[in-house]
């Protein structure tokens, strides 16, 4: 069965340091998602693409992230200067429309020093 | 802002017992899933409900929607050591973001 692939399992960076978290969504979804889940809480939208261009995004994803789509197979998700509270488990999510459930990858833990 | 509430936060049962678990919802949508989470995994689809009245069912689990109610359940009937995970409920609103509940923690004894 077609997954969610994202890279790396575990990113630790310095704070203030910039961060890329990856991800391959299955190959024929045209939706894409980051969620965000600190340890022992809820899972946290942070923004959808659809059509090479951010559709929707919550208050978390602020001018320090930035999502990209650079070539015909990735999703990025940018931090720019890491803080502490971004700590979390991110996960990345595609779906072939927009009642389908959205398939979730096995999330990147970032933890920030 | 929408907000989905469940109940309850942890359930701790013997196997062979049956339970629900509630997912209230606080403004109109016309989309719920549930997902399972296993311990340091990631989100596993369970269902999508999209109708109310819609009944879905996958061995010992069943989950229902309610629009009027803004209420979801999820039925375990008979439950077993397996089904020992976190489940979620998650609601969209007038876009395609989910919005999850707080998650009910499942812990089921033999």
């Amino acid at each position: 069965e077609p997954e969610v692939t994202q890279t790396p399992s575990h990113q630790v960076t310095q704070m203030g340091q910039e961060v890329i978290l990856r991800c391959v969504p299955i190959s024929n979804h045209l939706y894409f998602y980051w969620y965000r889940q600190i340890l022992g809480q809820k899972v946290e939208f942070l923004v959808s693409f659809y059509n090479n261009e951010i559709s929707e995004k919550s208050e978390i994803f602020d001018d320090q992230f930035s999502v990209e789509r650079p070539d015909g197979s990735n999703f990025t998700l940018k931090i720019r200067s890491t803080k502490l509270e971004d700590s979390a488990m991110y996960f990345c999510a595609s779906s072939s429309n927009t009642y389908q459930p959205q398939h979730f990858g096995d999330g990147t833990r970032l933890s920030i020093l | 802002e929408l907000k989905v509430e469940q109940n309850p936060l942890f359930l701790s049962m013997q196997e062979g017992k049956n339970y629900t678990i509630y997912c209230n919802y606080s403004t109109t949508s016309d989309r719920l899933y549930w997902y399972r989470q296993d311990p340091g995994k990631s989100l596993e689809s369970l269902f999508v409900l999209l109708s109310n009245g819609a009944v879905k069912q996958e061995g010992r689990l069943m989950a229902s929607l309610d629009t009027k109610a803004r209420l979801s359940t999820l039925h375990i009937t008979a439950a077993v050591h397996d089904l020992s995970a976190t489940y979620f409920c998650a609601v969209t609103g007038t876009g395609n973001m989910l919005t999850f509940g707080g998650g009910t923690r499942l812990m089921v004894k033999p």
